[in-house]
């Protein structure tokens, strides 16, 4: 059984610009949740997506946002690049909320210059 | 919100040697889950326990729910095992996410 799977493993972009990252969960999953890790910071939750709807968000400004395709699969978007915006970006599936274990993927690597 | 706390935050050991690891949480959980973070920055999952005893080969852990906090084991390590240890933990269904510990830095020396 394939695992969770995020696109691109790396990404370098510029302070201000927009960054698209992509994830595709566990094959009868319906929970996407995408979590930051930042230097010095820990693992941050911020996003979770069911059945197409977006159903929590963590402390982050509304420049991260995102979307659950009818596939499930997932994208992360962030607008207007900072600095700090600098992490691994992990996104993680369940067969449902919370109460079912999470997967994690092998994240993606954003840096911003 | 809910508290995770891991203890202790680094810990380095001989090969062969055993490991315990803490996760204290400050309030009821119905998800807990350790995960090992390997160099290149996956999260593999070790157990899911939000209550209980499990075992897979090496690894146990042990998780008190009523006194708030979990345990996991590392038997005759390797230096395989190095690398960051978390424990995760979520409380309601209506949030969904887990809530992380700061993690154990595990190394393990030939």
């Amino acid at each position: 059984e394939a695992g969770v799977t995020q696109s691109p493993t790396h990404l370098i972009k510029t302070r201000g610009q927009q960054a698209t990252l992509r994830c595709s969960p566990i094959s009868g999953h319906t929970s996407v949740y995408w979590y930051q890790q930042a230097l010095g910071l820990g693992l941050q939750f911020l996003l979770w997506y069911d059945e197409g709807e977006e159903r929590n968000r963590g402390n982050f400004p509304p420049r991260f946002s995102g979307r659950q395709f009818p596939n499930y699969s997932s994208e992360l978007n962030v607008n207007a690049l900072e600095l700090e915006d600098s992490a691994l970006y992990l996104c993680a599936s369940s067969l449902g909320g919370l109460g079912y274990e999470q997967y994690f993927g092998p994240g993606t690597r954003l840096t911003v210059t | 919100g809910i508290q995770v706390e891991q203890s202790p935050p680094d810990l380095i050991l001989q090969e062969g040697a055993n490991s315990t690891l803490r996760c204290n949480f400050s309030d009821s959980v119905n998800n807990l889950q350790w995960f090992h973070q390997n160099p290149w920055g996956q999260l593999i999952n070790l157990f899911y326990i939000p209550s209980g005893t499990k075992q897979n080969g090496r690894l146990s852990a042990t998780t008190v729910a009523t006194e708030r906090y979990s345990l996991l084991y590392i038997s005759s390590s390797q230096t395989t095992d190095s690398g960051v240890y978390f424990c995760a933990v979520g409380r309601s269904r209506s949030q969904g996410n887990l809530i992380f510990g700061k993690g154990t830095k595990l190394s393990v020396k030939p």
